[in-house]
């Protein structure tokens, strides 16, 4: 039962690199999630869906890309790398929200911006 | 808007000794609330979850957390920590998923 699967769980970027997160989930969730995770910071939402095709920004979305072409995979794009990116990266995916809202995390990806 | 405050950044106590950890959220719609512990190196797991129904929700592994609606508050709390509660706890508001900036418990000997 594998859940929520990122990749790659470490990588090392130079300032100006691009480079996608990987995240699919096998439990047919409609609404996926992606946060970074800052010391003192808590989880900050980059980009949610809430279905194939359908994205929006959550509260830190400058310098992200997403998409959404099916319903298990949502990958995550930096492009151009900043210092200020370095960060862990959390994929999570849920059936919904309200009653069915519990959010089901992956691992995390640890980015280095140098 | 919705928000999360998570009160304490830090919680040191004793084994043995009780704990609350102290969450207030703001949202101008009906909200379902959440506790996930982060433990070191790992992802985040679900402790507790309040949807409806009575106010006060339990873990199976002895947290509990009350929701208090005038007060906007889904404080946790345990009676007696032990040492491998050591992690993050992350309070959370649904929709949206807007996550608290945790609180790390630390339980010493």
């Amino acid at each position: 039962n594998a859940g929520v699967t990122q990749t790659p769980k470490f990588r090392i970027l130079k300032i100006g690199q691009s480079m996608t997160l990987q995240c699919t989930q096998d439990m047919n969730h409609n609404y996926m999630y992606w946060y970074r995770q800052d010391p003192g910071m808590g989880l900050k939402l980059i980009y949610y869906s809430v279905g194939a095709g359908i994205t929006d920004k959550g509260e830190v979305p400058n310098g992200y890309n997403v998409s959404r072409s099916t319903t298990e995979d949502f990958p995550l794009r930096l492009e151009l790398a900043a210092p200020s990116q370095t960060s862990v990266y959390f994929c999570a995916s849920s059936r919904g929200t309200g009653a069915t809202g519990e959010l089901f995390f992956g691992e995390g990806s640890r980015l280095t911006v140098l | 808007a919705q928000s999360v405050t998570q009160l304490d950044s830090q919680v040191p106590v004793f084994e043995e000794a009780p704990v609350e950890l102290r969450c207030n959220y703001s949202s101008s719609v009906s909200v379902y609330l959440f506790w996930y512990v982060q433990y070191p190196n790992q992802g985040l797991q679900l402790l507790l979850k309040y949807l409806s129904g009575s106010t006060l929700v339990e873990s199976i592994n002895g947290f509990e957390a009350e929701f208090n609606k005038s007060q906007t508050s889904f404080h946790l709390r345990k009676p007696s920590v032990h040492i491998s509660d050591t992690a993050e706890y992350f309070c959370a508001v649904i929709p949206l998923g807007r996550f608290g900036a945790g609180t790390r418990l630390t339980v010493k000997p």
